[in-house]
């Protein structure tokens, strides 16, 4: 199993440029998460989906968009990037139980400067 | 959502076990308490949840207060490779979905 895999890990984007930060799990989790680190801070919920077809906004979504067209894929897109919007973007997957709480699985993360 | 309080930073000698304490003093009857840590540079990674009873896998020891208002994660031998940022965070499903709301967490330190 390769689990949660970001794409890509690196990119540098100039203000106003465009960009979808890929995300896939193989481990047919339904649900999907986004979340974005700033230097020295916790993790913030930019987006999160329960489901193919399934969204919904988290903490921050503001500047974002998503989709959830199959169990799989989870991307992100960013229309109109800001410099506000460097930061390490981490992608997670889990899939709870009607008996109880199950751990996250997380990717190695997609860091992103806006210059 | 149900918040957690962590000492910023904490020390600890290698192969000497560790007590990492965490205070949720309005966890839910619903919320689990999970820990993960993040390694430098790199993403979270699950290492212990529990909902009441303490509970043991190969990484590491959660010990959940009897009021469930605190809980410890324990390593039993630090060793170098331990050093990352530990987070305590109560999770529960809901309509919405499972939470994980991260704060800032614990940087462990572990000196050779």
């Amino acid at each position: 199993n390769a689990g949660v895999t970001q794409t890509p890990k690196f990119r540098i984007l100039k203000i106003g440029q465009s960009m979808t930060l890929q995300c896939a799990q193989d481990m047919n989790h339904n649900y999907m998460y986004w979340y974005r680190q700033d230097p020295g801070m916790g993790l913030k919920l930019i987006y999160y989906s329960v489901g193919a077809g399934i969204t919904d906004k988290g903490e921050v979504p503001n500047g974002y968009n998503v989709s959830r067209s199959t169990t799989e894929d989870f991307p992100l897109r960013l229309e109109l990037a800001a410099p506000s919007q460097t930061s390490v973007y981490f992608c997670a997957s889990s899939s709870p139980r009607v008996t109880g709480n199950t751990e996250a699985f997380f990717g190695q993360g997609t860091r992103l400067t806006v210059v | 959502d149900a918040k957690t309080t962590q000492p910023n930073s904490m020390e600890s000698n290698e192969e000497e076990p560790v007590h990492l304490p965490c205070n949720h003093s309005t966890i839910s009857g619903t919320d689990y308490i999970h820990w993960y840590r993040q390694l430098p540079s790199q993403g979270p990674e699950y290492v212990i949840h529990g909902l009441t009873s303490n509970v043991n896998n190969r990484m590491a020891s959660l010990a959940i207060a009897e009021d469930r208002k605190s809980s410890t994660l324990i390593l039993h031998r630090a060793t170098l490779r331990d050093a990352a940022v530990y987070y305590c965070i109560l999770s529960r499903i809901d309509n919405y979905g499972q939470n994980f709301v991260f704060g800032p967490g614990t940087r462990l330190s572990v000196l050779p």
